[in-house]
């Protein structure tokens, strides 16, 4: 089974630029996560998606990130314009949630430094 | 929300030697509870997971254990070894939510 696809891996920009990231879930996984950890930090949710729903974006911050996740399966979170307090790795996470699986997989990650 | 509080933030333990690491949550309706690993660089791995009608559930040198009533469940690893060393995060999973330990960074000496 492929795992959580994630790019670009690493990623520097200067503040107030914008920048996206993509992720491709396991296939057929309905439920994909948005994290952002923060170096020391555990992951914090962004956003959470149900096929192309949003179950959960309450720590979104909703003026400079969005994130969509078109026809239920690739997802694609920006940031814009960036502050230096989004430096972090960008994990993101898929689910499968069928009968009583709650294991969610992680993607490797995208590094974000902003200078 | 939930909160999950782990401990400690960091633990070095000679080769051989046991190591244990403990989280709270505070909402009795979370139901899962898994543990993760992280290496440097790499992406969080599941290395076990127990769900709230169980108490204990081992995997060769891993454990965990799990006390509903205290709101606390830890992770306990036996005979480390030096690739053990990485950092442990714990979750809570609470009405189709996530919630994570600050992590544990754990050192094997050799």
């Amino acid at each position: 089974e492929a795992g959580v696809a994630q790019s670009p891996r690493y990623k520097i920009i200067e503040k107030r630029q914008s920048v996206a990231f993509w992720c491709n879930p396991i296939s057929g996984h309905a439920t994909l996560y948005w994290y952002q950890q923060i170096l020391g930090q555990g992951p914090k949710l962004l956003i959470q998606f149900q096929n192309n729903g949003v179950v959960d974006d309450s720590q979104l911050p909703k003026d400079r990130f969005s994130a969509e996740r078109l026809k239920g399966v690739d997802s694609t979170l920006k940031i814009q314009p960036a502050k230096l307090e989004d430096s972090a790795v960008y994990l993101c996470a898929s689910s499968d949630r069928q009968g009583s699986s709650y294991e969610q997989y992680f993607g490797p990650g995208t590094r974000l430094t902003v200078t | 929300g939930e909160n999950v509080e782990q401990h400690p933030s960091t633990l070095s333990v000679q080769e051989g030697d046991s190591a244990v690491i403990k989280c709270t949550y505070s909402d009795s309706a979370s139901n899962y509870f898994p543990w993760y690993k992280q290496e440097l660089g790499k992406r969080p791995q599941l290395i076990i997971d127990i769900r709230s009608n169980v108490g204990e559930k081992k995997d060769q040198r891993i454990a965990v254990t799990l006390n509903k009533t205290a709101k606390h469940f830890s992770l306990h690893i036996t005979e480390t070894q030096p690739e053990d060393s990485a950092v442990y995060f714990c979750a809570a999973y609470d009405f189709n939510k996530f919630y994570f330990g600050s992590g544990t960074k754990l050192n094997v000496k050799p």
